[in-house]
């Protein structure tokens, strides 16, 4: 079955470092991939998206690449702030009727100053 | 305007109640979703409605009945409420029912006592 896995947190980084958060995922056919943020006490954001090989999703200074000849998604952002501290969530959907969401275990991300 | 609203934000109860919580969305969405998030923040999907009809049902145990009075609303009741159903429900929507974006509302977190 469909299945999403991330690098295990918490991610430490001072103000204004580089991030990455590392995805891979394994499904059918051809998913669309997502990454959602949570901020704390909050429901979950669309962080950004790609539904393709090669797409780029892109927003608030963050990116990532749809890269199916090694299963991946990961998170980047050139500069990180104290207010992106959050837990991110890299997801799947498939192929297919239903659209189920299949989330990877989040990754907390803490941001000091 | 809220997109996708949730009530109540937080419930407390006793084991052995059932109670219920109901998700309302503007965004004239076809499909309407039930998440559950753990304690460890693993989000797993449980059931999915589209126009008013189940169409994903996640071997969720059957003290949980989702209800859809139209495809603007979708409640969740669960009766006999034991320990393991503290959670954070997280109530979602999309267009339809093929790869597309979900939109979370800010969740209802319940603890069971």
């Amino acid at each position: 079955g469909n299945s999403v896995t991330q690098m295990e947190g918490p991610v430490t980084l001072s103000e204004e470092a580089f991030l990455t958060i590392n995805c891979t995922y394994t499904a059918t056919g051809y998913p669309s991939l997502f990454w959602y943020v949570q901020y704390p006490g909050e429901g979950l954001q669309l962080l950004l998206k790609a539904t393709k090989a090669d797409d780029k999703g892109s927003n608030k200074g963050f990116e990532a690449t749809y890269r199916k000849e090694t299963t991946s998604f990961h998170l980047e952002k050139g500069s990180v702030q104290v207010s992106d501290s959050a837990v991110y969530f890299c997801a799947l959907n498939g192929w297919g009727y239903g659209n189920k969401l299949v989330f990877g275990a989040g990754t907390i991300l803490r941001v000091k100053s | 305007d809220t997109a996708v609203s949730q009530t109540p934000k937080y419930l407390v109860t006793q084991m052995g109640n059932d109670k219920s919580i109901k998700c309302e969305q503007n965004l004239g969405h076809d499909t309407m979703y039930w998440y559950k998030q753990d304690s460890k923040k693993f989000l797993k999907i449980m059931f999915s409605y589209n126009n008013k009809e189940l169409i994903i049902n996640e071997t969720v145990p059957n003290r949980f009945s989702p209800k859809s009075p139209d495809k603007a609303h979708l409640n969740l009741h669960i009766n006999s409420l034991e320990l393991g159903d503290s959670a954070v429900y997280f109530c979602a929507s999309s267009p339809g029912t093929t790869k597309e974006t979900q939109y979370f509302g800010p969740g209802t977190r319940l603890l069971v006592l």
